[in-house]
């Protein structure tokens, strides 16, 4: 049961524009909400994360996006550079249990075209 | 100055055989994962220990074995390899394994069993 998707496999923008990178959770107990980069024989990266009792978090170029009721966040890069050609892993966090377990979605490949 | 490293990068080998894989972080962190990205890129953890202790088991087989020396340090032991255990593995760490910390990734394992 995934709990986290990421629906786009892929995604290419022109630089300069806006990338738009979207995710969706059925699991209405996750408090926290990160996107993390990953380039080709890398580690992720953490970029920018969100709790849930915000709507936007802003950080730089990037800003995370959060709709309670429709389960649903979006990464939104303006403008979008080459360097930010990557594979984006949205994941959630549900605090208050015995442990804090990630969950990840499984990644959208963003390609920004120069 | 790598904050979390994974040895070997590559492992090819075949069924039947057991490998291991180690992990090392030098952030100072309490709490250290490992995940596996099998062939659909879905990112998943298996196990974390915080302090050396095993604090998450996502119903691994027994065949998997981790094991933490010290904080700083987390292997991963894989017995009686099987094609389906062909899969990136990603080793990380995280201050404090609960409350609000981003965890920090290793470059990753990708171990091929023939």
């Amino acid at each position: 049961d995934q709990q986290v998707k990421q629906n786009s496999p892929s995604l290419s923008v022109q630089e300069g524009r806006i990338s738009i990178l979207n995710c969706d959770y059925t699991n209405s107990m996750f408090d926290y909400f990160l996107w993390y980069k990953k380039y080709p024989a890398e580690g992720p990266t953490f970029l920018i994360s969100i709790s849930s009792i915000k709507d936007k978090n802003e950080d730089g170029r990037f800003t995370v996006f959060l709709n309670k009721s429709a389960k649903h966040l979006s990464l939104h890069i303006v403008p979008s550079q080459p360097g930010d050609s990557a594979v984006y892993f949205c994941a959630a966090i549900a605090y208050g249990g015995a442990t804090n377990k990630l969950i990840f979605g499984t990644g959208t490949l963003l390609a920004v075209q120069p | 100055d790598t904050a979390v490293s994974q040895t070997p990068k590559y492992l090819v080998t075949q069924m039947g055989n057991d490998k291991s894989i180690k992990c090392e972080q030098n952030l100072g962190h309490d709490t250290m994962y490992w995940y596996k990205q099998d062939s659909k890129k879905f990112l998943k953890i298996m196990f974390s220990y915080n302090n050396k202790e095993l604090i998450i088991n996502e119903t691994v087989p027994n065949r998997f074995s981790p094991k933490s020396p010290d904080k700083a340090h987390l292997n991963l032991h894989i017995n009686s390899l099987e094609l389906g255990d062909s899969a990136v593995y990603f080793c990380a760490s995280s201050q404090r394994a609960w409350g609000i910390y981003e965890q920090y990734f290793g470059p990753g394992t990708r171990l091929t069993v023939t």
